[in-house]
């Protein structure tokens, strides 16, 4: 069954406000993983978390990680208009190397 | 230091024809992915192959589907007698090393867009 299921499905917003996104799992993982797809295009690696971390920034992301909860979430600060884009959290099982998507968040910023 | 490769980027296939997806991954990787995504939905993994070994194809139908990634060359997804279904994109990724133990990155292809008519 699906490891990751993204909340909101899309997300609409103006240049200069923040974005959040959240993504929930159903087993323990090893690490979660952000990936960013633009229309038509490969995936772009943005930031990855292990278990055993809370926080993560790089840039204008932020990254949480409540194991408790099994959740994650995805901060996208002063966003942009080249921010629009779909955003996939994506677990790393233990014991495993594949990874498993969520369904995705599909983000578009308005200028 | 080139990124994934893989072609074609895009295939059109009538029913019943065979489609070969090639991938060659990041110079010094030696662990390939192939995933493949459906529209508007997120990827799906299929199948994870060292050189000359399948690890792992718990994702891969059981019928007309096939990987490789031989000693030289890239790495190959064959799907044979496609139909309507197998219209989506099929990304491969790679890797240095085991990433689920490790938590490394995958890095990702652009991608082959596969449309069978």
């Amino acid at each position: 069954s699906q490891q990751g299921e993204e909340d909101p499905q899309a997300l609409s917003i103006q240049e200069g406000e923040n974005a959040t996104m959240n993504c929930s799992y159903k087993t323990s993982i090893n690490n979660l993983q952000w990936y960013r797809q633009n229309s038509g295009r490969g995936l772009v690696h943005l930031i990855l978390i292990r278990s055993n971390e809370r926080e993560k920034h790089s840039g204008r992301l932020r990254v949480t990680l409540d194991t408790s909860k099994k959740s994650s979430s995805l901060l996208i600060t002063a966003s942009r208009a080249a921010d629009t884009a779909s955003y996939f959290c994506a677990t790393g099982l233990r014991n495993t190397d594949k990874l498993i998507f969520g369904t995705g968040t599909r983000l578009q910023v308005f200028p | 230091n080139a990124g994934v490769m893989q072609n074609p980027r895009h295939l059109v296939r009538r029913r019943g024809q065979e489609a070969r997806l090639r991938c060659s991954p990041m110079k010094g990787h030696s662990h390939v992915y192939w995933y493949r995504q459906l529209p508007e939905e997120g990827l799906k993994f299929m199948v994870y192959l060292q050189k000359e070994n399948i690890i792992d194809e718990s994702g891969m139908p059981k019928e007309r589907f096939s990987a490789e990634f031989p000693k030289e060359g890239p790495s190959i997804l064959r799907i044979q007698q496609v139909v309507r279904g197998d219209s989506a994109a099929y990304f491969c990724a790679s890797s240095p090393r085991q990433t689920g133990g490790l938590g490394e990155t995958q890095y990702f292809g652009p991608g082959t867009r596969l449309l069978v008519l």
